[in-house]
């Protein structure tokens, strides 16, 4: 079964501290993930998007990896900012039938506090 | 450029009361689209996924319907809403091919049912 968990649920966490976000899947055939970022009230905006040949990549203050191996990914966050604050969801696509399928996590909810 | 636009943005119906909610994509056509609930705290759910006009595939069984009577249209609804039918909808669809599969969403409904 197509799965994507995300790991921890929620997180609370120091401005200016650093953070770690954990995503693993079992989508397969794996075409790619991405993270994205949800503020309250908002629709997902995407932050990173890896593929199976990319390792790391970095967006600002967001760094993504990709280990297509175990099928893992992380989303770490340098410098928190207040405006960090939202949920993050990890995104797999899948490739099949000319058509491609979208498996989401469950989110994990970020709050940065002064 | 992509886009997806979803109205209204707030909606507050009492209990039994019929509900519609529209989707409508710009910038491509034959879009795979899929409706979300988020409910308070919980990650999203994907309600119904659509390959086409008049296909439509339910994900969970529930109190509401969908329907896709364009291309780029793709309506949600109920005859009858329940309490259980709150939560944040939101209207999203894989664009793009191959590695670079962008999931764009619209920016959501806030259906509150009273």
């Amino acid at each position: 079964k197509n799965q994507v968990e995300q790991s921890p649920q929620s997180l609370i966490i120091l401005e200016g501290k650093n953070c770690t976000l954990q995503c693993n899947y079992t989508v397969s055939p794996f075409s790619n993930l991405r993270w994205y970022k949800q503020d309250t009230g908002r629709g997902p905006v995407s932050l990173t998007i890896m593929t199976f040949s990319e390792n790391t990549k970095s967006n600002g203050r967001y760094t993504a990896t990709l280990d297509a191996d175990t099928k893992q990914s992380s989303l770490h966050i340098t410098a928190s900012q207040l405006s960090d604050s939202a949920s993050y969801i990890c995104v797999v696509s899948r490739s099949g039938a000319g058509s491609y399928q979208l498996t989401f996590g469950k989110g994990t909810k970020l709050s940065v506090i002064p | 450029s992509q886009t997806i636009h979803q109205w209204p943005a707030t909606l507050v119906q009492p209990v039994g009361s019929p509900l519609s909610l529209e989707c409508t994509v710009e910038g491509t056509s034959n879009p795979n689209l899929y409706w979300y609930r988020q409910a308070a705290g919980r990650g999203l759910q994907l309600l119904f996924y659509s390959v086409g006009i008049g296909q439509i595939s339910s994900e969970v069984p529930q109190n509401l319907s969908a329907s896709r009577p364009q291309d780029r249209q793709f309506i949600l609804s109920s005859k009858k809403l329940l309490l259980s039918d709150s939560g944040f909808y939101l209207c999203a669809s894989p664009l793009g091919q191959g590695p670079n599969t962008e999931a764009f969403f619209g920016q959501g409904t806030r259906l509150t049912v009273v």
